[in-house]
């Protein structure tokens, strides 16, 4: 079974950091491009970043960039994401997903929440 | 704001069939066939329903049918039945920024 599981999210004041893991398996891992997309409370999807199948190319939305870091362990199938500089409006939930080709993601985690607040 | 466009909430009957738009650029939508749709129920990851304007993954019922005309891309749900009350969003890759989404639509089966 094609499957990712997202870990690492919770409560963190603001200016703090999180890591977010994402643990695939069922699929040859190192061949895809990967994402993390979150979704704000009561809002739409946005992509945050993707990353290569080697790790040696990233992407990251405006509003993360700076902050945020993404990449990945090809030899443990598993995909980050560092998030330093932690700001209320990063509160989401965030979801890793797996591209199928240009941008389309066929298969995605349960989401991890990330909250952030004093 | 979203660089895509949808309508905010559409709805139908059941055995009906509805049509939510996404509506783009020449630079991203218009540009190439690179639009996917995603249904997403309440409390649920999203689900790839389209990819690549108009390709069903594997699963997919063949009433979600996806089409492009300029640059606004279509996801039209034919027969509509009460599971398919979600909310809908499609995407596209840009050169501006690797992957947009649409702001999402609301879908109402009454």
């Amino acid at each position: 079974e094609v499957r990712l599981v997202e870990s690492g999210g919770g409560l963190v004041q603001p200016g703090g950091s999180l890591r977010l893991s994402c643990a695939a398996s069922g699929f040859t891992f190192n061949r895809y491009w990967m994402y993390w997309v979150r979704q704000a409370p009561g809002e739409g999807l946005v992509w945050v970043s993707r990353i290569n199948p080697d790790g040696s190319n990233t992407n990251y939305a405006d509003s993360v960039n700076g902050r945020f870091t993404i990449s990945r362990d090809n030899a443990k199938s598993t995909l980050y994401l560092q998030m330093n500089s932690l700001r209320a409006e990063d509160t989401a939930v965030y979801y890793c997903s797996k591209d199928l080709t240009w941008g389309a993601m066929d298969v995605w985690g349960q989401g991890t929440t990330v909250t952030v607040s004093s | 704001q979203s660089a895509l466009t949808q309508p905010a909430s559409v709805s139908g009957s059941p055995g009906q069939s509805i049509t939510i738009s996404c509506t783009g650029t020449s630079s991203d939508v218009g540009g190439h066939n690179h639009v996917s749709w995603y249904q997403q129920h309440p409390g649920k990851a999203p689900q790839l329903m389209i990819y690549e304007v108009s390709n069903r993954p594997s699963g997919v019922p063949d009433r979600f049918s996806g089409s492009k005309s300029g640059n606004t891309a279509s996801l039209t749900i034919s027969g509509l039945q009460a599971e398919d009350e979600a909310d809908y969003y499609c995407n596209t890759y840009t050169t501006r920024s690797p992957v947009v989404f649409g702001g999402g639509t609301k879908l109402t089966v009454l």
